[in-house]
């Protein structure tokens, strides 16, 4: 069966610090992984998404990168946080099959507070 | 992708058949609708999809008119472990954008 593991589940860290969040699914090939950021009492805002390694698609343009060095990994990154880079991070995947997009499993989330 | 519409917030009681209607009017001939539901500090769990008609899992049943421009998420009998953010997307592409979801408050 199909996992995601998604780590740390909490971080505090400083303003102008770096952030890596990394994000491993098990159980599938060739999935599409994604990045998503919820604010506190907010919706889910989709920051990056991959449909293969090296490829990179950014939603919105902002001090975050994500990589993807190998077909199951997905991290996403920053040089300097800002404040309002704290949120609930949320890792997830789908794959495609026979036309229809199946799975769209999310991890359980990095809790990121910046001080 | 096809924007959808769906209330804020909705109450009910233990026990309670529940509703929750999206409108997506322009959904696409290739889009599904799917739901899924979200607990505070947990990521988003997929409940079910369909394409036209009734999908019934063990869990809801998710009723689709003939014209698709419209679902309705129905959950029987809700507990107050029901109690969480409900999303509907409509899409069939590599990427799903959330809504704001409709957020269920189960009362005893």
């Amino acid at each position: 069966s199909q996992t995601i593991h998604q780590w740390p589940a909490t971080l505090v860290q400083p303003v102008g610090s770096p952030l890596s969040l990394e994000c491993t699914v098990e159980g599938t090939s060739n999935p599409n992984l994604y990045w998503y950021r919820q604010a506190a009492g907010r919706g889910l805002q989709l920051l990056f998404y991959s449909v293969g390694i090296g490829q990179i698609s950014s939603e919105v343009p902002q001090n975050l990168s994500a990589s993807r060095p190998q077909d199951r990994q997905f991290i996403l990154s920053s040089k300097k946080l800002l404040l309002s880079d704290s949120g609930f991070y949320l890792c997830a995947w789908s794959v495609r099959r026979r036309g229809r997009y199946y799975g769209y499993t999310f991890g359980s989330g990095t809790r990121l507070t910046v001080v | 992708l096809a924007k959808t519409t769906q209330p804020i917030s909705m109450d009910s009681y233990e026990g309670q058949e529940v509703n929750i209607t999206c409108s997506h009017n322009n959904i696409a001939t290739n889009d599904y609708i799917t739901w899924y539901q979200q607990f505070p500090s947990q990521g988003p769990r997929f409940i079910i999809q369909g394409y036209k008609t009734k999908v019934t899992n063990e869990v809801a049943s998710l009723f689709i008119p003939a014209d698709r421009k419209s679902s309705t998420l129905s959950l029987p009998r809700v507990s107050l472990s029901d109690t969480a953010v409900y999303y509907c997307l409509v899409g069939n592409t590599d990427k799903l954008i959330f809504g704001t979801g409709t957020r269920l408050q189960v009362f005893p």
